[in-house]
């Protein structure tokens, strides 16, 4: 079955924990991409990358860290949380070229105390 | 970039009536314009998508258009029924940086 899963789903932390949502596919696509979902905001793009070792920011990239070591996992990386990432993060990956659907992981919900 | 404005922020109907939601564009150069449903507690899924070589597209009870010129695109949700009740999203993209630029949401609730 072709999925993307998130780990882990609900996370509460305090401030200045380093933490690490990961994210995988078996869908082989080259195309992954981590967003957050916050009320009236939408979904806003923090980091994507293109393929292996290719990363580049998106909207939001402050306070988030990201590595593309292998072509199925995509973790994000918060070195040093605060209360203002408090949020739904999503995971979404796709074939590369624009036309293509993009397919979201289930969703982490992180609390920043 | 990009700048994806979309409107209304919520919107109330009755079964079987047609809602429509609104989105603008700010960068010229965007060629991909996908919707999104997204349930409560769920990920948002694909619901229907169109290109900037056309300038409507239907699937069902869902359409969706596209004014290139007005740097505006819309929803059209026909026949709706209470299950349709979701968080719709559009989304802009641009073929140079493969990204997404979603805009803020439209909560639309279907009165049974």
């Amino acid at each position: 079955e072709a999925q993307v899963t998130q780990n882990p789903r609900y996370l509460i932390t305090v401030t200045g924990k380093k933490l690490t949502v990961t994210c995988s596919q078996n869908m082989n696509h080259e195309y992954m991409s981590w967003y957050r979902q916050d009320p009236g905001l939408g979904l806003r793009q923090i980091y994507y990358s293109m393929n292996v070792e290719v990363t580049d920011k998106g909207d939001v990239p402050e306070g988030y860290k990201v590595s593309r070591k292998e072509k199925r996992n995509f973790p994000l990386i918060l070195e040093s949380p605060s209360p203002n990432q408090t949020s739904l993060y999503f995971c979404a990956t796709k074939r590369t070229e624009t036309y293509n659907e993009q397919f979201f992981g289930p969703g982490t919900r992180l609390t920043v105390l | 970039g990009e700048n994806v404005e979309q409107h209304p922020s919520t919107l109330s109907v009755q079964e079987g009536d047609s809602a429509v939601i609104k989105c603008t564009y700010s960068d010229s150069a965007s060629n991909y314009f996908p919707w999104y449903k997204q349930e409560l507690g769920k990920r948002p899924q694909l619901i229907i998508d169109i290109r900037s070589n056309v300038g409507e597209k239907k699937d069902q009870r869902i359409a969706v258009t596209l004014n290139k010129t007005a740097k505006h695109f819309s929803l059209h949700i026909t026949e709706t029924q209470p299950e349709d009740s979701a968080v719709y999203f559009c989304a802009a993209s641009t073929a140079g940086r493969r990204a997404l630029t979603f805009g803020s949401g439209t909560r639309l609730q279907v009165q049974p």
